[in-house]
């Protein structure tokens, strides 16, 4: 299967502040990366469809300007929280389809992100 | 959207015994996979089974796509086993190569010496 990971593995900011997490393929030219979002005891809710050199995609309730989105190359897409606010703490993970002709999803092994 | 409905939310096994999980959906998919979240959030491909049966080692996996639902069997199990598992479907309607995937809530297996 694909291998994608994720940098960095956990981050601490403070308020206001943005941070940027980036998602790699790296076995494999990913041109649709997928950015999801899970709080604690809940379960992976889909934030963007990243695709390379166009814009992402969002899904309903996600704000595009707090949560940029950049697939730049075929092997790197990357999610910045601008402005994070404690509210913002939570567990990303980024997920692509590996190339091949299944649907199958392969997920990096996610970012905790914590705002004080 | 799709519903996914995942059963029991929470399962407690001694060691050594088998269980069953379940996945109901509310729609057709193209993509149906079994994954297990360890204690560190790392999400592990188990199964990619839209339809039919597959095996891998003490793990098996059938999904009925007629029916609108899978099963996920753990036989013997370990406490390695213990963590969260999430079923996640590709909606059909989504149209060919969407890829986006709906996660249901999890069974958090523990599996206790």
């Amino acid at each position: 299967g694909a291998v994608v990971s994720q940098h960095p593995s956990w981050v601490i900011c403070k308020s206001g502040t943005s941070v940027k997490i980036e998602c790699r393929s790296l076995d494999f030219q990913a041109t649709t990366m997928f950015w999801y979002r899970q709080f604690p005891k809940q379960s992976l809710m889909l934030m963007a469809t990243s695709n390379e050199g166009s814009k992402a995609t969002y899904e309903q309730g996600v704000e595009k300007d707090k949560f940029l989105i950049n697939h730049a190359s075929l092997t790197l897409s990357t999610l910045t929280v601008t402005s994070a606010h404690p509210e913002d703490s939570s567990f990303y993970i980024c997920s692509t389809d590996g190339g091949g002709s299944s649907y199958e999803q392969y997920f990096g092994p996610g970012t905790r992100l914590t705002v004080t | 959207g799709i519903q996914v409905e995942q059963s029991p939310p929470d399962l407690i096994l001694q060691e050594g015994a088998n269980s069953t999980l379940r996945c109901n959906f509310s729609d057709s998919v193209n993509n149906l996979q079994w994954f297990h979240q360890n204690p560190w959030g790392q999400l592990i491909n188990l199964f990619y089974i839209p339809s039919g049966t597959k095996q891998n080692g003490r793990l098996s996996a059938t999904t009925v796509a007629t029916e609108r639902y899978s099963l996920l069997y753990i036989s013997s199990s370990q406490t390695t086993d213990s963590g969260v598992y999430f079923c996640a479907v590709d909606p059909a309607y989504s149209g060919a190569g969407s890829y986006q995937l709906t996660f249901g809530k999890g069974t958090k297996l523990s599996v206790i010496p």
